[in-house]
């Protein structure tokens, strides 16, 4: 599975969007990149993922490069509950997902 | 529809004891996972389950760690004895289909996770 590089943390004003970016330069071609977010205390909720095309649904959309070594996840109207870690995945599927450190993701009023 | 479900939330057990955690999976999905979060650390993958076979289990720390799931139904999940390393919070998950595909439903749901703490 790919290796996955996130900043640490990140800020966004409340209703603004919010960009979170990840470099997977190691993916293999049939590898998906999937974000998944952890809210405090509950278990990990699956956002969006995506192989090649740019993907959107009601949570998020999903930009990935044209070399897929990189990653953009927008929450276009960020809420104070988007608050939370998020995690991008490079996989093959969902059996053995490798969360890394994801980006913590602070929304302020 | 329910989602997947842990039981018990929480749980405070001496080293040395026996532990047994339960995870029921959304109804209809042949796929379950059992991760876990140790204090500071990542989000570890334990172990697979395709119906009742054990398709993984490369991420089972060791042979204190059991995971059964009888009839492909529920699984559970004993430490015995328990150490103080094993505290910390066990993830479970399920899933429709692991097929890689645009069109298979490759989302994995999660439970609220089962938080251990060893004493």
């Amino acid at each position: 599975d790919a290796k996955t590089t996130q900043p640490p943390s990140m800020d966004c004003a409340e209703g603004r969007a919010a960009n979170l970016p990840c470099n997977h330069s190691t993916i293999s071609g049939n590898e998906y990149v999937y974000w998944y977010r952890q809210i405090h205390s509950q278990g990990p909720q699956y956002i969006i993922h995506g192989l090649k095309n740019n993907e959107t649904n009601e949570m998020a959309s999903l930009i990935i490069t044209e070399d897929r070594k990189s990653s953009t996840l927008i929450l276009p109207h960020a809420t104070l509950r988007d608050t939370a870690v998020y995690y991008c995945i490079g996989s093959y599927n969902t059996d053995k997902l490798i969360f890394g450190t994801g980006t913590r993701l602070q929304v302020f009023p | 529809e329910a989602g997947v479900t842990q039981f018990p939330s929480h749980s405070v057990i001496e080293k040395g004891q026996t532990v047994t955690l339960r995870c029921d999976p959304i109804s209809g999905h042949d796929n379950l996972y059992w991760y876990r979060r140790v204090m500071g650390k990542e989000i570890k993958f334990l172990l697979h389950f395709v119906k009742e076979s054990k398709q993984d289990e490369s991420g089972m720390p060791n042979n204190r760690f059991l995971a059964e799931r009888t009839g492909g139904t529920y699984s559970t999940l004993k430490v015995q004895p328990a150490e103080l390393e094993d505290s910390g919070v066990y993830f479970c998950a399920s899933s429709l289909s692991t097929w890689t595909g645009r069109d298979a439903n490759t989302e994995a749901f999660f439970g609220q996770g089962t938080r251990l703490t060893v004493v």
